[in-house]
């Protein structure tokens, strides 16, 4: 039972241009959602969260817009640049501080 | 400051052995999680240690166990290694004035032959 999904595996875009990545999730009672950026043998790297009483917050080129009916989120990347090719993960807890719950990634290439 | 760092960096064990991985969180978090991560597949929780006890689990066997010292650093052990159990091994940290941004360490790239 996946409880976070992101259906695109893959993303290519232009730099300069922006970078959309979706995410759909089943759990209602999911209250945090946080997005990841995966360079190869590298942990993890914190990009952007929000919590569920909010519909959108912004830090820098990075926007996350939640939609909490539909149960989906998206990360919107402003104007994108060649550093920004990485796996991006989606991620999603009950509570802050509590476990993460994974979507499957969606590996973004920023062509120059 | 030092971030979330893991020891070693990579191992190489075989079916049936016994592994034990380490984890020391970001200076003034005192909450630690471990994930799991199989190629091509986003992190899986394993569980998450907070004031040396237990306090979630995923869905794991017994044979993943883990441990967490007054320091707040922690260790993953491993039973009985299957083919299965080659991974890369994330632990993350949390704590201080903000609960909800979680932090990784570099992970523990387990191989078993």
């Amino acid at each position: 039972d996946q409880q976070v999904k992101q259906n695109s595996p893959s993303l290519s875009v232009q730099e300069g241009r922006i970078s959309i990545l979706n995410c759909d999730y089943t759990n209602s009672m999911f209250d945090y959602f946080l997005w990841y950026k995966k360079y190869p043998a590298e942990g993890p790297t914190f990009l952007i969260s929000i919590s569920s009483i909010k519909d959108k917050n912004e830090d820098g080129r990075f926007t996350v817009f939640l939609n909490k009916s539909a149960k989906h989120l998206s990360l919107h990347i402003v104007p994108s640049q060649p550093g920004d090719s990485a796996v991006y993960f989606c991620a999603a807890s009950e509570a802050a501080g509590n476990k993460l719950t994974f979507g499957g990634g969606t590996r973004v290439l920023v062509k120059p | 400051d030092a971030g979330v760092t893991q020891s070693p960096t990579h191992l190489i064990k075989t079916r049936g052995q016994q592994v034990t991985l380490r984890c020391s969180p970001k200076s003034g978090h005192d909450t630690v999680s471990w994930y799991q991560q199989a190629l091509g597949q986003g992190p899986q929780f394993i569980f998450q240690y907070y004031e040396e006890e237990e306090r979630q689990r995923g869905n794991f066997p017994d044979r993943f166990s883990g441990h967490q010292f007054p320091n707040y650093s922690s260790e993953l052990n491993v039973n009985a290694l299957l083919l299965g159990d080659s991974a890369l091994y994330l632990c993350a940290s949390v704590g201080g004035t903000d609960y909800n941004e979680q932090f990784f360490g570099p992970g523990t790239r387990l191989t078993v032959l």
